[in-house]
């Protein structure tokens, strides 16, 4: 499977950004997904992901309130948007496949990342 | 949260020379559940190691993964060419996720 995103965006300060991630050649549906952003120069930072058979998404906290992370199982298609966005939220925003344990009413334990898309580029500028 | 510090920032080797590199966490990785990726210039991160020492599918093996607790080391045996680029270790025992900071392993 590979993750298909979608293009490089340049969004106002204060405006919100919607990133896609679609499951090329199979499903991710027993799967779940991440998305990690990086910084100009900077290391990977874990955002949050989403269960898409589960239904269900989490979020680090430094991102809560900010993002929405979602999944449409229809089209193989999960989703990231951030609003509010700072000049300090510029980076290249990756998904990945996560793998991970857990259900649906314990919660699921996202593990590590052994599929990425290419990154999207995010330029937040006034 | 877990914080991972990588060591050193930046190694200086030459090709066929051996790498070693260090992740150190603030506490205690439950589960050993510590990955190892390898990024280069314009690419995305490219996952190398899982569970501490278990080489992901298609991985050389002069790529190798040690270390248990909250001290972790990712060894490459010989470098090849192409081995040059930036690691990073990843813990998922507990939440949220985190990443060390990076080493680049740079040609002398």
């Amino acid at each position: 499977v590979q993750l298909v995103q979608s293009g490089a965006e340049v969004k106002k300060p204060g405006s919100s950004v919607k990133v896609s991630c679609k499951a090329s050649g199979g499903s991710f549906s027993r799967y779940a997904i991440s998305w990690v952003r990086q910084a100009p120069g900077q290391g990977l930072e874990w955002m949050g992901g989403v269960v898409p058979f589960f239904g269900t998404a989490d979020n680090a906290q430094k991102f809560q309130g900010r993002v929405t992370i979602t999944a449409d199982e229809s089209t193989n298609t999960a989703y990231m948007e951030l609003s509010g966005l700072r000049s300090e939220d510029t980076a290249v925003y990756y998904c990945a496949r996560s793998t991970g344990s857990g259900s649906y009413y314990e919660g699921y334990n996202y593990y590590y990342m052994d599929v990425w898309g290419k990154g999207t580029t995010v330029t937040v500028s006034s | 949260e877990i914080v991972l510090t990588q060591s050193p920032g930046t190694l200086s080797l030459s090709p066929g020379e051996r790498a070693t590199l260090s992740c150190r966490a603030s506490q205690s990785v439950s589960s050993n559940y510590l990955a190892w990726y390898q990024q280069k210039p314009g690419q995305a991160p490219r996952l190398l190691i899982y569970g501490a020492s278990s080489r992901a599918t298609g991985i050389p093996d002069r790529f190798s993964g040690s270390g248990s607790g909250s001290d972790f080391t990712l060894s490459i045996s010989r470098l090849e060419p192409e081995d040059f680029a930036v690691y990073y270790c990843q813990q998922y025992g507990s939440s949220p996720l985190t990443f060390g900071g990076g080493t680049k392993v740079e040609i002398k």
